[in-house]
C-alpha cells in the first residue's frame, strides 16, 4: 500500500459527459501529479500541483484541468470526453525527493 | 520523440535464473532514474533508484547497473522468482519540468517456475 488513495476504481461513462477523478497523496506530501496510461502512449505526465498551486504541465488537454485543495488532495476534471480518453489514470505524491509513490489508478472507460 | 525506451516488450526467464531487464535513454540532462514495477489493476510501485553519480546501486535481489557514456541503465534481478513477474518501467525525472517523470514503454517479465 502506497498510501495514495484514488476515487472511484472504474468509471463507465458516455461521450460528451464530464467526469471528476480524486487523490489523497502520502501524509505530509505536498506534490501531486496525475498521469494516463493508455494502450498506445505508455504513461504520460499531465500535471503537478505543488502544496495548492500548479507546477509543470503535460501533455494535457484542454477539456481536462486539475486542482489540489488546501487539504491537498487533487482532482482532474475531464470534460467532453471521447472514446480516446477511455484509459488508466494514475495519481502520484512526493515529498522534495524523485521517488513518486502511485495509486491504485481509476479506470476511465468512455462509451 | 521516446526520451526513454525499453527495447524490449517482453521477457522470459526461469525462476532462480538471472533477469535482465535494460533502459536507454537520450536526454544527457537526466541524472536520476527509477525503476517502478506494475502488477495488473494496481499503480506503478517504486522499486530502486540510481543517481548519475553512480554506476550502481544494489537492493537485496535486485541491482541498477548505469553506463552514462552509453546512455543505458539496467535492472538485474537474481535470483528471479514467480511474483516478480509484472510489467517493469524505468523513468526519469526531469528537473525543468517539477521532476515529472518520463517512462519508458515498459518490459513484462515472466518467471516460470
Amino acid at each position: 500500500d502506497s498510501g495514495v488513495t484514488q476515487t472511484p476504481k472504474h468509471l463507465i461513462t458516455a461521450t460528451g459527459q464530464r467526469v471528476t477523478l480524486r487523490c489523497s497523496p502520502r501524509s505530509g506530501d505536498l506534490s501531486v501529479y496525475w498521469y494516463q496510461q493508455s494502450l498506445d502512449q505508455g504513461l504520460q505526465f499531465l500535471i503537478q500541483y505543488y502544496n495548492g498551486e500548479e507546477r509543470a504541465k503535460g501533455n494535457i488537454l484542454e477539456r481536462f484541468s486539475a486542482q489540489q485543495f488546501p487539504d491537498l488532495h487533487s482532482e482532474l476534471n475531464l470534460s467532453s470526453l471521447e472514446l480516446g480518453d477511455s484509459a488508466l489514470y494514475f495519481c502520484a505524491s512526493s515529498a522534495n525527493s524523485y521517488e513518486q509513490y502511485f495509486g491504485p489508478g481509476t479506470r476511465l472507460t468512455v462509451t | 520523440d521516446q526520451q526513454v525506451k525499453q527495447n524490449s516488450p517482453s521477457l522470459s526467464v526461469q525462476e532462480g535464473r538471472i533477469s535482465i531487464l535494460n533502459c536507454d535513454y537520450t536526454n544527457s540532462m537526466f541524472d536520476y532514474f527509477l525503476w517502478y514495477k506494475k502488477y495488473p489493476a494496481e499503480g506503478p510501485t517504486f522499486l530502486i533508484s540510481i543517481s548519475s553519480i553512480k554506476d550502481k546501486n544494489e537492493d537485496g535481489r535486485f541491482t541498477v547497473f548505469l553506463n552514462k557514456s552509453a546512455k543505458h541503465l539496467s535492472l538485474h534481478i537474481v535470483p528471479s522468482q514467480p511474483g516478480d513477474s509484472a510489467v517493469y518501467f524505468c523513468a526519469a525525472p526531469d528537473n525543468n519540468a517539477g521532476n515529472m517523470l518520463t517512462f519508458g514503454g515498459g518490459t513484462r517479465l515472466m518467471v516460470k517456475p
